[in-house]
């Protein structure tokens, strides 16, 4: 039961580009939505947050939209640069808040950027 | 200067092995947690630890058992290890709902 999808495995972009990831999940009741970056041979590492009462949140480069009634949301990365290569994990949770609630993730997306 | 430590980082071991995984956060932060990702990559939660005191467990086997020594330290001791064990186990930790800090994971293969 995939409570968090994200449908693309892979996704290439060229270096300067947007890159775009996607993430849908099922659960009504997940009201905080993370997004994680991994590299290899690391634990993933806290990138960007939104939470259910907003639609959009910025931090510099990186941008989490929210479709609520759609339940879906994405990260765009602009411009996208080499060290963005990395697996993206959505996560969500019920609570109001990052993590004590436990974490739903998604299977990630392998981003790879191309120069 | 890691934030969460977590070792070893890799560990084979035979079937029916009782092993342990130690970890240690330097934060200060009063909530741990043990993460399994398995074969298909996905992340889920196992056990949080609050204040020593166990707040989530999922449907995880009780050969797995969460050790608290104090507030910094979150060990996963696993019992009687089975092939399907096989995984990527993380620790996490966290502080009034602020998103969780993650170590570098232990790569547990049972042969």
């Amino acid at each position: 039961d995939q409570q968090v999808k994200q449908n693309s495995p892979s996704l290439s972009v060229q270096e300067g580009r947007i890159s775009i990831l996607n993430c849908d999940y099922t659960n009504s009741m997940f009201d905080y939505f993370l997004w994680y970056k991994k590299y290899p041979a690391e634990g993933p590492t806290f990138l960007i947050s939104i939470s259910s009462i907003k639609d959009k949140n910025e931090d510099g480069r990186f941008t989490v939209f929210l479709n609520k009634s759609a339940k879906h949301l994405s990260l765009h990365i602009v411009p996208s640069q080499p060290g963005d290569s990395a697996v993206y994990f959505c996560a969500a949770t019920p609570g109001t808040g990052g993590g004590a609630d436990g974490l739903t993730f998604g299977k990630g997306t392998h981003l790879i950027i191309q120069p | 200067d890691t934030a969460v430590s977590q070792t070893p980082k890799y560990l084979v071991t035979q079937m029916g092995n009782d092993k342990s995984i130690k970890c240690e956060q330097n934060l200060g932060h009063d909530t741990m947690y043990w993460y399994k990702q398995d074969s298909k990559k996905f992340l889920k939660i196992m056990f949080s630890y609050n204040n020593k005191e166990l707040i989530i467990n999922e449907t995880v086997p009780n050969r797995f058992s969460p050790k608290s020594p104090d507030k910094a330290h979150l060990n996963l001791h696993i019992n009687s290890l089975e092939l399907g064990d096989s995984a990527v186990y993380f620790c996490a930790s966290s502080e009034d709902n602020s998103p969780l800090h993650f170590g570098n994971g232990t790569r547990l293969t049972v042969t």
